[in-house]
């Protein structure tokens, strides 16, 4: 079974400073690997993606994320936080076999960026 | 224009009731889903249905039922609600079938907030 791991509940940044959102993963085969974030009393909204290829993957509003495949880890990462990122984001895998189509999302990390 | 809506945005009930919430997509995609959200986020897959396939979630009481009419719209009809029914519920969709899908993204509702009295 494939599964994901946000093992920070909340993340907390000041405006300007860097930010790391954690994700790791387990899944059979090659993984496909996304970020969604969720603003307060919306649906989840698509950032990026890693399928194959470069392992930093750019996204949007300047999100990136490395995928890391000895640690099966694919943090989301931004140079310069805004307190508009200020949000909820959402790890998630699909595998490339065996059925696992449907996409597993990690629990959710709570990003706040203080001014 | 909403390329994935459902309805209604608010829905409050009481036990034992049966209720419906409807999901439309105008995106032209094959596969949908439910999703549910738990009061501390946790996002949960509940139904995937792609071209009259129902992949049904083994966790989910037989009290939920999805219905398709065609594949824009995957509506999700709740018997008995229960308490432990209250939750947001999401719609999803994504563009390919299941055999190319692996690598695409999906696109969400704005959810629909369920109460149970």
């Amino acid at each position: 079974a494939q599964s994901v791991a946000q093992p920070e509940d909340q993340v907390n940044v000041a405006e300007g400073n860097p930010l790391t959102v954690k994700c790791t993963y387990s899944v059979s085969g090659n993984p496909y690997l996304f970020w969604y974030v969720q603003y307060p009393n919306r649906g989840l909204q698509f950032l990026l993606k890693y399928i194959t290829g470069d392992n930093l993957v750019k996204g949007s509003y300047g999100f990136e994320a490395e995928f890391n495949k000895s640690q099966t880890s694919f943090h989301l990462k931004k140079p310069s936080a805004l307190v508009s990122d200020s949000a909820l984001y959402f790890c998630a895998v699909r595998g490339a076999s065996g059925g696992s189509y449907i996409p597993t999302f990690g629990r959710g990390t709570s990003l706040i960026v203080h001014p | 224009d909403t390329a994935v809506s459902q309805t209604p945005k608010y829905l409050v009930t009481q036990m034992g009731n049966d209720k419906s919430i409807k999901c439309e997509q105008n995106l032209g995609h094959d596969t949908m889903y439910w999703y549910k959200q738990d009061s501390k986020k946790f996002l949960k897959i509940m139904f995937s249905y792609n071209n009259k396939e129902l992949i049904i979630n083994e966790t989910v009481p037989n009290r939920f039922s999805p219905k398709s009419p065609d594949k824009a719209h995957l509506n999700l009809h709740i018997n008995s609600l229960e308490l432990g029914d209250s939750a947001v519920y999401f719609c999803a969709s994504s563009q390919g079938p299941r055999t190319r899908g692996f690598n695409e993204k999906l696109f969400f509702g704005s959810g629909t907030q369920l109460s149970v009295l």
